[in-house]
């Protein structure tokens, strides 16, 4: 069965902190993806990767960084949390680039006080 | 950007009633159509992979249709059930996989 995890559900840290938002998928797939979801906007694509130490830009990366050292995990990194970065996160990961379904994490809720 | 819009944003629908929704998309780069049901408190799950002008996919209740040439989608639910409600997302994949903002659907008992 198709599985990808995340670290947290739920995250509360203070404007200015480091946040490690960690994934992990256990279906040996190539590819993987970090999103956020707010009310009205839908999923928004923060940065993703095709293989491992590779990594592309999304549509919205900015005060965001990621890290795949390993196959199957999937880091985000908010460098110094602001509160404009409370929102959803969303992990997925699939075989194929495009026509491959992505299977999902149940979310990390993330609030920057 | 590609801007993949889903219509309507809301729909409230009386439990046995049939309903359909709509993904639009652009029509140049078309690699693949996705469908996903995002129930609350749970991950999106996957309902459809379309890449074919004309293709229908379906699954129980639920079944799609796709045109590519002029770009849009549809969402068939026949006979709604409550566990149908959830918010509907279409993305569109060419290079990248960009969602539309969704449909939230209601059923009514």
């Amino acid at each position: 069965d198709v599985k990808v995890t995340q670290s947290s559900r739920y995250l509360v840290k203070r404007t200015g902190e480091k946040v490690f938002l960690e994934c992990v998928q256990d279906m040996d797939h190539e590819n993987m993806f970090w999103y956020r979801q707010d009310p009205g906007l839908g999923l928004r694509l923060i940065y993703f990767s095709y293989d491992v130490k590779m990594k592309e830009k999304g549509d919205i990366p900015e005060g965001y960084s990621v890290s795949r050292e390993k196959k199957e995990r999937f880091s985000l990194i908010l460098e110094s949390a602001s509160t404009n970065q409370t929102s959803m996160y969303l992990c997925a990961s699939s075989l194929d680039r495009s026509t491959d379904t992505q299977y999902f994490g149940p979310g990390t809720r993330l609030t920057v006080l | 950007i590609l801007n993949v819009e889903q219509s309507p944003q809301s729909l409230h629908v009386q439990e046995g009633d049939s309903t359909n929704f709509t993904c639009s998309f652009p029509s140049s780069n078309f690699y693949a159509l996705h469908w996903y049901r995002w129930e609350t408190a749970k991950s999106p799950e996957a309902l459809f992979v379309m890449t074919l002008n004309g293709d229908e996919k379906k699954k129980g209740r639920i079944s799609a249709t796709l045109n590519t040439k002029e770009g849009y989608s549809y969402l068939y639910i026949k006979g709604s059930q409550p566990e149908d409600s959830a918010t509907y997302l279409c993305a569109q994949a060419d290079d990248k996989i960009i969602f539309g903002k969704g449909t939230r659907l209601h059923i009514l008992p």
